[in-house]
């Protein structure tokens, strides 16, 4: 059985960092594309981050282009978000989410962790 | 980018209705178009990839039909455990976005 466990969340300050991390088992890691995705509380779902089975490939939305940074330890078998100059519309429970390919292309998350919250708020 | 409109943005239905949920494209995305469910305080779920193929373990009374910039997913006979948001997300190109979601209350 897939799973994803998120860890990392909390509260920060305006312009803080954080660092979110997803340990996956139940599956091999290595080949799949994986994701981040949020969701700000009673709000939709908006797709933060997105990087390749190898970690060679990494694509972003606009809202966190060089603020977040996506990689990932194939050894470890763990995604990570680094998450910097974090602001207010950041906050949000963020989740990991597995593909089925190994690139990141017309990405379908076939699998989802239960989620970290993260609060941004002074 | 591409951005997705779903309506309705709620509806409310009885167990054993037929229900038609719809998914709009700013610009063409082929069949490029995945459905989820999310239950209240839950992950979302993948329910159909690439507009019509079916997840494995998903009831046969979801489908999902469409292209270009189109979609639909129906619930042929919703069950109570189907009260629920669904939300569209195209995967043709990258900023991947999702529509809004339509939440499917109990009548």
């Amino acid at each position: 059985e897939v799973q994803l466990l998120e860890s990392g969340g909390g509260l920060v300050q305006p312009g803080g960092s954080l660092r979110l991390s997803c340990a996956a088992s139940g599956f091999t890691f290595s080949p799949y594309a994986m994701s981040w995705v949020r969701q700000a509380p009673g709000k939709g779902l908006e797709w933060v981050s997105g990087i390749s089975g190898s970690g060679g490939s990494t694509y972003y939305a606009d809202s966190i282009q060089g603020r977040f940074t996506i990689s990932r330890d194939n050894s470890k078998n763990t995604l990570f978000l680094q998450m910097n100059s974090l602001r207010a519309e950041d906050s949000a429970i963020y989740y990991c989410a597995k593909t089925g390919a190994v690139v990141f292309l017309h990405p379908a998350f076939d699998s989802w962790g239960q989620g970290a919250l993260v609060t941004v708020s002074s | 980018d591409i951005q997705m409109t779903q309506s309705p943005s709620s509806l409310s239905a009885s167990v054993g209705d037929r229900v038609t949920i719809t998914c709009r494209s700013s610009q063409t995305i082929t069949t490029y178009l995945n459905w989820y469910q999310q239950k209240s305080g839950e992950a979302p779920k993948l329910l159909i990839s690439t507009a019509s193929t079916l997840q494995s373990g998903v009831p046969s009374r979801f489908s999902g039909s469409g292209s270009g910039t189109d979609f639909t997913l129906t619930i042929s006979s919703l069950q109570p455990e189907d009260f629920a948001t669904y939300y569209c997300q195209q995967s043709y190109r990258t900023p991947l976005t999702f529509g809004e979601g339509t939440k499917v209350e109990m009548k």
